[in-house]
């Protein structure tokens, strides 16, 4: 199985601050990693799909990169509604693996 | 706007058999689209437990394959999952979610609300 890490495990930020998310995996994917976004109580959101590709609908300040093994996501100003767990997630191969997430929480 | 619900019992006992149905509104599920099973255990993360894909292929985790199958139901427009012999480390929230297209490796766009399974005798 590949296996997905994520850094940092948790942050504390403020509104308007800019953040970084990495995501690893353990072997080549390509650029077939998803991100998520989890709230307390909900489902998980799609944000960012193919790497770098946003979802419909996601505002533009997400931004994806990343090839290979190694991959972020940014968030230019974070928003009130953007203190979540955000999830990585390979779609390269079966079985279809998660990173065990990094929660960003209010400083 | 597609809408999933999964459904269910909400209490199972260990050794017996898990059955939930997701049902899908606002699309019809022969629609070239995957639709998967995931669970999340309490405070954990998101572990994938199987997808059907157009044209009936279905892909398990190995870890759960002995135990899962995921059946389409199109006359009532819905996709189930059943699980075998359940134990308390079966104790998740199950969300069942579509994939972004019909193909094999692609994202999750569309997301049931979760519905917490809890198994105890």
């Amino acid at each position: 199985d590949i296996r997905m890490t994520q850094s940092p495990s948790s942050l504390s930020a403020s509104v308007g601050d800019r953040v970084t998310l990495t995501c690893r995996a353990t072997m080549y994917i390509g650029t077939n990693l998803n991100w998520y976004q989890q709230s307390p109580g909900k489902a998980p959101k799609l944000l960012m799909y193919a790497a770098s590709t946003l979802q419909s609908g996601v505002p533009s300040r997400f931004v994806g990169s990343g090839s290979g093994t190694d991959f972020s996501l940014t968030i230019s100003s974070l928003q009130p509604e953007d203190f979540a767990t955000y999830y990585c997630q390979q779609s390269y191969s079966t079985p279809f693996t998660f990173g065990p997430g990094t929660t960003v929480d209010f400083k | 706007q597609v809408h999933l619900q999964e459904s269910g019992p909400g209490l199972v006992k260990p050794s017996e058999t898990l059955s939930l149905t997701c049902s899908v509104s606002g699309s019809s599920i022969t629609n070239s689209f995957s639709w998967a099973w995931l669970r999340q255990h309490p405070g954990q993360g998101l572990e994938w437990i199987g997808t059907t894909y157009p044209g009936g292929s279905t892909f398990y985790n190995p870890s759960l394959q002995s135990r899962v199958a995921i059946s389409v139901d199109t006359t009532n427009n819905h996709f189930s999952l059943r699980q075998r012999f359940v134990t308390v480390a079966d104790t998740a929230v199950y969300f069942c979610a579509r994939g972004r297209s019909g193909a094999l490796l692609d994202a999750l766009d569309i997301w049931g609300q979760g519905t917490l399974v809890t198994v105890s005798s």
